[in-house]
């Protein structure tokens, strides 16, 4: 088992521009979700699945879209990247809620 | 605002000593979660405990989680320098919504 993959770890993007963080994992979980976190501060939820096809927003989903087209993967797109943007991006998956997250590495964003 | 709060922020400790770090939650909840974070490292989850459990333990970690205050408390015992990392709770709404919000974190540090 791979766990949780992301992907890319590292991104320098321009104000503006679009891309896509990739986030797959191999362990039949259900439940999935994005968070953000900016230096010395907790995890902030951006969006997150409960099952493929179903998707909600969290705590701060402005600028990011998501889809679940799959039970493996959960893409986050940054639809046109703002400097406030630049964090690191966690993805999360778990098989159901009475279960505990397992975390990917990570992707640290900057935007400038 | 993020759902659960976390005190002290920061805490330093000899090895060999017991730290306790105290969280604090505003709404009802399904369970709650306690990760921890080395630097520049994705989450892993520790323990979770259900809104009708009391206590749990897990090696040298203890939770208490105290409903009535909206509060939980995770204590390591005989500390090790290797225990050095941020420690987050986590709280999953009542209602199997899938959404788990974190606090801000407590960061330890133990002097070997």
């Amino acid at each position: 088992n791979a766990g949780v993959t992301q992907t890319p770890k590292f991104q320098v993007l321009k104000t503006g521009q679009s891309m896509t963080l990739q986030c797959a994992q191999d362990m039949n979980h259900e439940y999935m979700s994005w968070y953000r976190q900016d230096p010395g501060m907790g995890l902030r939820l951006i969006h997150y699945s409960v099952g493929a096809g179903i998707t909600d927003q969290g705590e701060v989903p402005n600028g990011y879209n998501v889809s679940r087209s799959t039970t493996e993967d959960f893409p986050l797109r940054l639809l046109s990247a703002a400097p406030s943007q630049t964090s690191v991006y966690f993805c999360a998956s778990r098989l159901d809620s009475v279960y505990g997250y397992t975390f990917g590495s990570g992707t640290r964003l900057t935007v400038v | 605002s993020q759902q659960g709060e976390e005190d002290p922020q920061a805490l330093s400790i000899q090895e060999g000593e017991n730290a306790t770090m105290n969280c604090s939650y505003k709404t009802s909840i399904n369970n709650l979660q306690w990760y921890r974070q080395n630097s520049g490292r994705g989450l892993v989850h520790l323990i979770l405990i259900r809104s009708n459990e009391r206590e749990k333990h897990s090696g040298r970690l203890r939770v208490t989680l105290d409903t009535s205050k909206k509060s939980s408390s995770l204590l390591i015992t005989a500390s090790r320098a290797a225990d050095t990392a941020s420690y987050f709770c986590a709280t999953d709404g009542s209602g199997n919504t899938g959404k788990l919000i974190f606090g801000q974190g407590t960061t330890l540090q133990v002097k070997p």
